[in-house]
């Protein structure tokens, strides 16, 4: 059972924005940065986001992270049908002395 | 440019052993500022954190595989390797491999593809 609690879908109309939560404690997002990665069924997770709200090159804008205190959110601003997938949050837990995956959303473009 | 190839046993006897590799191309495994993970996705479940490994060989395990797993680095053939005991139907998943950015707070930037792992008798 993991340690960082997301909706487990979120769905929104083309061009839309869609906001997916991430709930932790202190011992993880509290007290390390958080990433935020997307997986299509069958293929490999691709990184969104780290260090809360950086995006990697080549991930566009339309993805931000954020972060305040215990909880973090990534936005999908103008949703496309692309953005289809499976979300997922991480951060690295000092109490377990290792990292944790969100339980992971399913953002359905309607 | 980075590329991960995990290949191993597809399908395990429950109780035996479950081994992968990871063979790394276009990058040294031991490049300073990169660690190595696993990271598993079970049928019908989400993301599975399994473990780091630095080019040093130290490691950190996820605390509920802990007991039954070892993770290596062969520098010489530039493979990471995964070994996990005692199988169970709940080892059945999809295995990655991945490199650890610590520049990035230790973002899993790169990935490899996969390889399925299926625990039955």
């Amino acid at each position: 059972q993991s340690v960082l609690t997301q909706p487990p879908s979120a769905s929104g109309t083309p061009g839309q924005r869609v906001t997916i939560s991430c709930s932790g404690s202190s011992s993880n997002i509290g007290s390390n940065s958080v990433k935020w990665y997307h997986q299509v069924a069958g293929a490999a997770p691709k990184l969104l986001i780290y260090s809360d709200s950086q995006r990697p090159s080549g991930v566009p804008d339309r993805f931000s992270g954020s972060k305040s205190g215990t909880s973090a959110s990534l936005a999908i601003s103008g949703l496309q049908s692309e953005d289809e997938s499976d979300y997922y949050c991480e951060a690295w837990d000092d109490s377990l002395n290792g990292s944790v995956f969100g339980t992971g959303t399913k953002v359905t473009v309607l | 440019q980075l590329q991960l190839q995990e290949s191993g046993s597809g399908l395990v006897k429950p109780s035996q052993t479950l081994s992968l590799t990871c063979d790394v191309s276009g990058a040294s495994i031991s490049s300073g500022g990169f660690s190595w993970s696993w990271v598993r996705l079970p049928p019908g479940k989400g993301l599975e954190w399994v473990g780091y490994i630095y080019p040093s060989g130290r490691t950190y395990y996820s605390p509920s595989l802990r007991s039954r797993i070892l993770m290596s680095v062969d520098r010489s053939k530039n493979q990471l390797s995964l070994r996990l005991t005692s199988v169970t139907a709940a080892d059945t998943a999809l295995y990655f491999c991945a490199r650890v950015n610590q520049v990035m707070g230790r973002a899993l930037d790169v990935w490899g593809q996969g390889t399925t792992v299926t625990v039955s008798s």
